[in-house]
């Protein structure tokens, strides 16, 4: 998606390791969302970050999971003691001004698999 | 949130008009409907949103029933990129995320 790289675009894992995956929108875009997508699947929403307001977590399904944003632009979502459900492809999207932020910008997305 | 209903799979021949319905019968006054699609091993992609009135934009028209518990993306005439799986959401204004279902995935043959 424009303005949106994730990095890295692949991970394989092993079982209780950690991994952190990273999001870096191009500048300016103050909302920030995580959302991961599990084979076959839709959407789930992770979590949502909007200026320097507390961060939305509803979406995190356990404690493993926990995401920041430093300075207002890169996120890291960071997945401590992976577990095989936990592959899917992670992704980051940004709202887009020129639509008066009605629309996502996503990235490419990392694919996630835990071994 | 309020839910979409949208059939799972849909066919189409190239260079065909395609109508694509999704059902929301529970949608609020304040609810848009936002069009999504995601290409094989893409990320989503916005293609159009509206309130009440139909709405056109280079890549499609979506149109809005009456009462809006229902509504249409219309791509005009339908090409082999145009094969993704597509969302339909609802989302108000107060929302801060974007709660994707199963989608329509369809098929254009050539």
């Amino acid at each position: 998606g424009a303005g949106v790289s994730q990095s890295p675009s692949n991970k394989v894992t092993e079982k209780g390791k950690d991994v952190e995956l990273r999001c870096d929108p191009i500048s300016g875009h103050t909302a920030l969302y995580w959302y991961r997508q599990s084979l076959g699947q839709g959407l789930e929403f992770l979590i949502y970050f909007q200026g320097n307001s507390a961060p939305d977590k509803s979406g995190l399904p356990s404690d493993r999971f926990s995401a920041e944003r430093t300075g207002g632009s890169v996120s890291t979502l960071t997945i401590q003691r992976t577990q095989q459900e936990d592959s899917a492809v992670y992704l980051c999207a940004v709202n887009g001004r020129a639509t008066g932020y009605n629309e996502q910008f996503f990235g490419p997305g990392t694919r996630l698999t835990v071994l | 949130d309020a839910k979409t209903t949208q059939p799972n799979s849909m066919e189409s021949n190239e260079e065909e008009p395609v109508h694509l319905p999704c059902n929301h019968s529970t949608i609020s006054g304040t609810d848009y409907i936002h069009w999504y699609r995601q290409l094989p091993s893409q990320g989503p992609e916005y293609v159009i949103h509206g309130l009440t009135s139909n709405v056109n934009n280079r890549m499609a028209s979506l149109a809005i029933a009456e009462d809006r518990k229902s509504s249409t993306l219309i791509l005009h005439r339908a090409t082999l990129r145009d094969a993704a799986v597509y969302y339909c959401i609802l989302r108000d204004v107060g929302d801060n995320d974007m709660r994707f279902g199963a989608g329509t995935r369809l098929t254009v043959k050539p």
